[in-house]
């Protein structure tokens, strides 16, 4: 069983919607969740972190996260065209020193 | 600050051969990180360093070594690359109270 999982996609959204891309977890002592975008031919950036129940928000980014059902989502505002991007979910390993454990990823393409 | 810098940026060899790839950050974090990232594999761990003068194997440390010189640099080691490490190859460092990571650009690594 796979520690953390995502759609792998393509999520196809048109630009302006709202695209919402979702991770779950298995490990129930995760204290820390992570979101990643990765470009074509790039290294992952770090875009958002949640370490509570309920939403944060960053600009156009709202991350959502409910350790009862152990799933984290990203919601993304407004897509555009350049958030075509892979997310990459991150969740904190629980095990001793704070290792990640890294989702496969979800391609999103945001058409014009 | 140039944050995660990784050296060389692209690299082929051929099998039995060795290479030493490098990586420093200035962000003075304690904690440092080399994955490997394969198509539909996502980021796999190869070895970590959780403090200075520490190092521990991650999910795919065989075929490599890695050293922590000093707070700032971490390099990893093929002694005999094998075509199955042709791979991208992302360092990373973490600190602060949730110790997010932050990525290296990558070095993309062939190996004939």
């Amino acid at each position: 069983q796979k520690e953390v999982e995502q759609n792998s996609g393509p999520l196809s959204v048109p630009e302006g919607a709202i695209a919402s891309l979702n991770c779950t977890y298995s490990d129930r002592g995760s204290q820390s969740f992570f979101w990643y975008r990765q470009y074509s031919g790039k290294s992952p950036e770090l875009i958002m972190s949640i370490y509570s129940n309920g939403d944060k928000e960053d600009g156009r980014f709202t991350a959502q996260l409910n350790k009862a059902s152990q799933y984290v989502s990203l919601l993304i505002r407004d897509s555009q065209p350049s958030d075509s991007a892979t997310y990459l979910c991150a969740v904190n390993g629980n095990t001793g020193f704070q290792k990640l454990v890294f989702g496969t990823g979800t391609r999103l393409l945001v058409s014009p | 600050n140039a944050g995660v810098t990784q050296t060389p940026k692209f690299q082929v060899l051929k099998t039995g051969q060795s290479m030493t790839l490098q990586c420093a950050q200035d962000m003075n974090h304690n904690s440092m990180y080399w994955y490997r990232q394969d198509p539909g594999m996502g980021l796999r761990l190869i070895y970590y360093s959780a403090s200075e003068g520490t190092t521990d194997k991650g999910e795919v440390p065989n075929g490599y070594n890695v050293s922590r010189l000093n707070k700032r640099e971490f390099s990893l080691r093929l002694e005999s690359a094998a075509p199955s490490q042709t791979s991208v190859y992302f360092c990373a460092s973490s600190g602060g109270p949730y110790n997010e990571q932050f990525f290296g650009p990558g070095t993309r690594l062939t190996v004939l």
